[in-house]
């Protein structure tokens, strides 16, 4: 089974820290993916990864950036938190195999920005 | 960008009633096309996918897919309570972007025992 982790499951931040958000997958997937979800707007995509190093803005890239130094893990950094990142973040991985692999997703972190 | 549809709902349906999910989709090159559940505060897990035009069944869920009219529906046939959740749209994949998966909004839906 497919395992992803992320390593916290609910976070509290004051604004304008420097926040980390991290996650590992074990199944050697090549793509991982960070959305943030909201009441009423669904899963967005915040950016993704289909290699080491390599890294594509989703549509709300804002505020945000990533890091891919190995392949299990993607990192999604807040510069400077605010509280409108107040939010569920969750990291997905795929296989880049076949267009048709399905995501696997974490358990997801609840971000709460004060 | 890629658009992806649904209604928001809540919809609501008596236990053993079919549940119709319909989703439109904006990129007409997609490839791919994805239901996925999600219960209260936990992460979406996969129901179907779909690539083909047509219908393809997996026990009480049938998908369709009309890349014609740029639609997928989800029909879920004899209704259990267990069934009410959110059930996320996702669509990806044309020759250049395949690995980027866009989501629309979810439709609740509520199964009335």
């Amino acid at each position: 089974d497919v395992k992803v982790t992320q390593s916290s499951r609910y976070l509290v931040k004051r604004t304008g820290e420097k926040v980390f958000l991290e996650c590992v997958q074990d199944m050697d997937h090549e793509n991982m993916f960070w959305y943030r979800q909201d009441p009423g707007l669904g899963l967005r995509l915040i950016y993704f990864s289909y290699d080491v190093k390599m890294k594509e803005k989703g549509d709300i890239p804002e505020g945000y950036s990533v890091s891919r130094e190995k392949k299990e893990r993607f990192s999604l950094i807040l510069e400077s938190a605010s509280t409108n990142q107040t939010s569920m973040y969750l990291c997905a991985s795929k296989d880049r195999g076949s267009y048709n692999s399905p995501l696997h997703f974490g358990n997801g972190t609840r971000l709460t920005v004060t | 960008q890629k658009e992806v549809e649904q209604n928001s709902g809540p919809l609501s349906v008596p236990e053993g009633a079919i549940a119709s999910l319909n989703c439109t989709y904006s990129d007409r090159v997609s490839q791919s096309f994805f239901w996925y559940r999600q219960y209260s505060g936990k992460s979406p897990e996969l129901i179907m996918s779909i690539y083909s035009n047509g219908d393809k069944e997996d026990g009480r869920f049938t998908a369709q897919l009309n890349k014609a009219s740029q639609y997928v529906s989800l029909l879920i046939r004899d209704s259990q309570p267990s069934d009410s959740a959110t059930y996320l749209c996702a669509v990806n994949g044309d020759e250049t972007s395949y690995d980027k998966v866009i989501f629309g909004p979810g439709t609740s839906l509520s199964v009335i025992p």
